[in-house]
């Protein structure tokens, strides 16, 4: 079946780069997703790339896509304190237009 | 503003009463789902909807109910709520005609308590 995964928890120093992976099951995606969970609140898309591009650099947000693996990643760059939150990875099913595969979220702990 | 709307934002209730937490969207979309999210689950489909009269089971549908008698809307139904359907719950809804596939915009969030 259709399976996104992702590490539940990072923990990192203010000012280092946070790294968060995910792998997926299906490769039929042409979008793939991250959202990002602030404590308290709805999920908000934070970006996203097409799936014939490699790398999508987004001001501090970089994200890495490696189909053969299918591989996902989200670097953070000068990872600061309200970057605290969880971070979904997720991939339109295959099977069900308009549904969104979840990761379980990692969520992402910064200490100053 | 285009928004995802739900009410109510927390809800603390009792084993067996009936209880429905509305959504609705402003953005005209015709595919509109719900999950619940659970540590360490993610976030879990419950039902969707295609359009209009149009529902359908998700990967978590037992003890719910949907209905969507309108494009706007999209109740989630509680006939008989149990302890294990404490949750986080999230609307959200989908521009299936739109330029990034599967892009969802989701709501705020009902913290659902039932003891």
């Amino acid at each position: 079946g259709e399976d996104v995964e992702q590490s539940l928890f990072l923990s990192v120093r203010e000012g280092d780069s946070s790294v968060i992976n995910c792998t997926y099951t299906d490769s039929s995606s042409t979008y793939l997703y991250w959202y990002k969970q602030e404590p308290g609140a709805g999920l908000q898309l934070l970006t996203y790339i097409f799936s014939n591009m490699d790398m999508k650099q987004d001001q501090r947000l970089t994200v890495l896509l490696n189909k053969k693996d299918k591989h996902l990643s989200l670097r953070i760059a000068d990872t600061q304190t309200g970057d605290s939150a969880i971070y979904f990875c997720a991939v339109p099913s295959y099977n069900q237009g308009g549904k969104l595969i979840f990761g379980q979220g990692t969520e992402l702990s910064v200490k100053p | 503003e285009a928004q995802v709307t739900q009410n109510p934002r927390y809800l603390i209730t009792v084993t067996g009463k009936k209880l429905t937490v509305t959504c609705s969207q402003n953005m005209n979309h015709e595919y509109m789902s719900w999950y619940r999210q659970d540590p360490g689950l993610g976030l879990r489909q419950i039902y969707y909807s295609m359009n209009v009269e149009v529902t359908d089971k998700g990967d978590v549908p037992e003890g719910y109910k949907v209905s969507r008698k309108e494009k706007r809307n999209f109740p989630l139904i509680l006939e008989s709520p149990s302890p294990n359907q404490t949750s986080l719950y999230f609307c959200a809804s989908t521009d299936t005609s739109g330029k990034r596939e599967g892009e969802q915009y989701f709501g705020p969030g009902t913290r659902l308590t039932v003891t």
